[in-house]
């Protein structure tokens, strides 16, 4: 199975302030049809998760310009470029190159 | 925009049944993955099941392989999860989510519980 390691596994930002989150794959998530299957979610407290970025760097409609996605095999990174009070929560990177896709273990993002 | 919405959580005994539901707001013609997310309380995510929309290809992650079923009602616009040999460590919101993730439920809480 893939393991996807992410860090930090907390994060306290500073309002406006630029935050980063790393996520790391044990095996390749470039699939045949030329795509990597990477992916970040957000998870708000009490809310369900949501896509942020598909395929290493495509934002999801809805999603502001203020999140970005970039990376190569094995490492990610999720950019918060001015974090703001609605990004508290907890972000996930995911794998879907092959089965099981799995999440990393989550970072916690708090304002300080 | 298309909604999912679960439905058929609740409190089971170890080795009960449930079955999952999860209604699409929209027939959508696309064959994506679909599946079933779980998190066990205070936990991360993690997949549990998918099946292509046409029913052709089922996955299962290894600990529910054998005791849960996942499948779909075309007809219905509806995913189904039958889960059966329930375990304490099933204890888990269980979310309906499309294409790797591009669209989630609310979630449904089951608990297995004596």
């Amino acid at each position: 199975d893939v393991v996807m390691t992410q860090s930090p596994l907390s994060l306290t930002v500073t309002l406006g302030q630029p935050a980063s989150i790393s996520c790391r794959s044990s095996q390749s998530l470039l699939f045949s049809d030329g795509d990597t299957y990477l992916h970040w979610f957000q998870q708000r407290p009490g809310q369900s998760p949501r896509r942020l970025i598909n395929k290493v760097s495509y934002r999801e409609s809805g999603v502001p310009d203020r999140f970005s996605g970039s990376g190569s095999g094995p490492d990610f990174t999720l950019h918060i470029s001015r974090v703001e009070a609605e990004d508290v929560g907890v972000y996930y990177c995911m794998h879907s190159v092959n089965w099981p896709w799995t999440f990393g273990q989550g970072t916690k993002v708090e304002i300080e | 925009e298309l909604q999912l919405v679960e439905s058929g959580g609740g409190l089971v005994q170890p080795g009960g049944s449930l079955r999952l539901s999860c209604v699409a707001s929209e027939i959508t013609f696309s064959n994506y993955w679909t599946g079933w997310v779980r998190q066990a309380p205070g936990k991360g995510l993690e997949w549990v099941a998918i099946i292509l929309e046409d029913g052709s290809v089922k996955h299962y992650l290894d600990s529910v392989k054998g005791r849960f079923t996942i499948s779909r009602d075309s007809a219905k616009n509806s995913l189904y999860l039958q889960m059966n040999s329930l375990r304490g460590d099933d204890t888990a919101v269980y979310y309906c989510a499309r294409d790797r993730g591009s669209v989630w439920g609310q979630g449904t809480m089951v608990t297995v519980s004596s």
